[in-house]
């Protein structure tokens, strides 16, 4: 079946260096994908939606890449700050044959140190 | 901020014992998840109701896990008997409608100690 693997588990960076975390997912009909971080204690928060058209997506501090040809889905922080430490989870949508499915990683603990 | 409410935050219980734990999702969703999340397995499906009708029910939970929802705004996740290896943070979401294809709001999760 489906299945997403993101690395790495854990990872550590001064203030102001960059972050990136990496998922790769199997099924190439997947069309939906998310990254979500949970802070400590809290629940999970999405970060950014992405359809399969968009390769490149902006946000505040952050970019997410979608390689479709590598089945790759990656979170870029640019400037990470100690705020940004947290769990961070991606999560592929695909069609099985039970419906939509819904797959998370394992998730990456990122640790932000000034 | 009328989110995904979870109750209890933290529950300690015995091997063998009975624990119920609720969710509230936002008002106006459709969907509900019951997810258990551990370090070693991360994000494990329990159950998903769509307008309160079971649509998935996770195979390995089956036996002694039953979510339930008699109405929109409510469910319930029971385990009984637990074991000391279902300790883990259990977290319910919802969302508008879509299933897979939508954005999840969380709660904040149970955490649950079984001794």
């Amino acid at each position: 079946g489906e299945q997403v693997e993101q690395r790495p588990p854990h990872l550590s960076v001064r203030e102001g260096d960059s972050a990136v975390i990496i998922c790769t997912y199997t099924d190439p009909n997947s069309y939906y994908f998310f990254w979500y971080k949970q802070e400590p204690g809290a629940g999970l928060q999405l970060l950014m939606k992405v359809f399969s058209s968009t390769e490149i997506n902006e946000g505040q501090g952050f970019t997410v890449l979608l390689n479709k040809k590598d089945k790759q889905l990656s979170l870029n922080l640019t400037a990470a700050h100690p705020g940004d430490s947290a769990v961070y989870f991606c999560a592929v949508s695909f069609y099985g044959s039970s419906g939509n499915k819904l797959i998370f990683g394992i998730g990456t603990l990122l640790s932000v140190k000034p | 901020d009328a989110g995904v409410t979870q109750t209890p935050r933290h529950e300690v219980a015995e091997k063998g014992q009975t624990i119920i734990l609720k969710c509230e999702p936002v008002s106006g969703h459709n969907d509900l998840f019951w997810y258990r999340q551990t370090k070693i397995q991360g994000l494990e499906l329990l159950s998903y109701f769509r307008s309160k009708s079971l649509m998935e029910d996770g195979g390995a939970f089956k036996d002694r896990f039953k979510a339930e929802m008699l109405n929109s705004s409510f469910s319930t996740l029971k385990i009984q008997p637990t074991e000391p290896k279902d300790s883990a943070v259990y977290l319910c979401a919802s969302s508008l409608q879509g299933g897979s294809n939508e954005r999840l709001f969380f709660g904040h999760g149970t955490k649950l100690s079984v001794l």
